[in-house]
């Protein structure tokens, strides 16, 4: 398996528009979190999802950030809209289990300017 | 949220062995153990979890107090490519993963 990919890598867009991260977990995997990872906050759990379903969202920061699970292999993640604030880089993982190892995508590095 | 504290840092010399500690006195008994690390410009990676007993893998070893208050990361012999944050996690059917802020762990060549 390829492990957890996602797209775009890097992304810069100016304040105000509508930025979409995308994920796709391992296959075979029922869980898939998003987090965000910055100097000041360290990294945080936004989201996850059990079997397509979202679980909790209680990290979402606010109504401007929602994500998506419409099949087993595909997520995003979306900001709409985004401010300068939502710098940062967003990992995706996956996991068979609860309690088992997530394995992580190499993050998207989102800058807003 | 069940809650770890680490040292912000950590030195080591190549090829010595490395404890990282990790006190979680808050953890319930259904609380899992889990270290994950995170290399420069790279996503976490798992290194290794446990319950109450002392584990061991191919990369580390997991050392677990009868209290199970605290928990210690063991390297056996550092190598410059071990270099990264260390994230002692605890997490159980209820509770997010809360990675905190982790150990900088230097290697020393």
């Amino acid at each position: 398996d390829a492990g957890v990919i996602q797209s775009p890598r890097h992304e810069v867009t100016e304040m105000g528009q509508e930025v979409t991260l995308r994920c796709k977990p391992i296959s075979g995997h029922d869980y898939l979190f998003w987090y965000r990872q910055t100097m000041m906050r360290g990294l945080e759990l936004l989201i996850y999802f059990n079997n397509n379903v979202p679980i909790d969202d209680s990290g979402m920061p606010e109504d401007r950030f929602s994500a998506k699970m419409p099949n087993a292999s595909f997520s995003t993640l979306k900001i709409q809209p985004s401010e300068p604030r939502d710098s940062a880089v967003y990992f995706c993982a996956s996991s068979l289990r609860w309690f088992y190892e997530q394995y992580f995508g190499p993050g998207t590095r989102l800058t807003v300017t | 949220d069940a809650k770890t504290t680490q040292p912000n840092s950590m030195e080591s010399n190549e090829e010595e062995p490395v404890h990282l500690p990790c006190n979680h006195s808050t953890i319930s008994g259904t609380d899992y153990i889990h270290w994950y690390r995170q290399l420069p410009s790279q996503g976490p990676e798992y290194v290794i979890h446990g319950l109450t007993s002392n584990v061991n893998n191919r990369m580390a070893s997991l050392a677990i107090a009868e209290d199970r208050k605290s928990s210690t990361l063991i390297l056996h012999r550092a190598t410059l490519r071990d270099a990264a944050v260390y994230y002692c996690i605890l997490t159980n059917t209820g509770n997010q993963f809360y990675f905190g802020t982790g150990t900088s762990l230097t290697v020393i060549p």
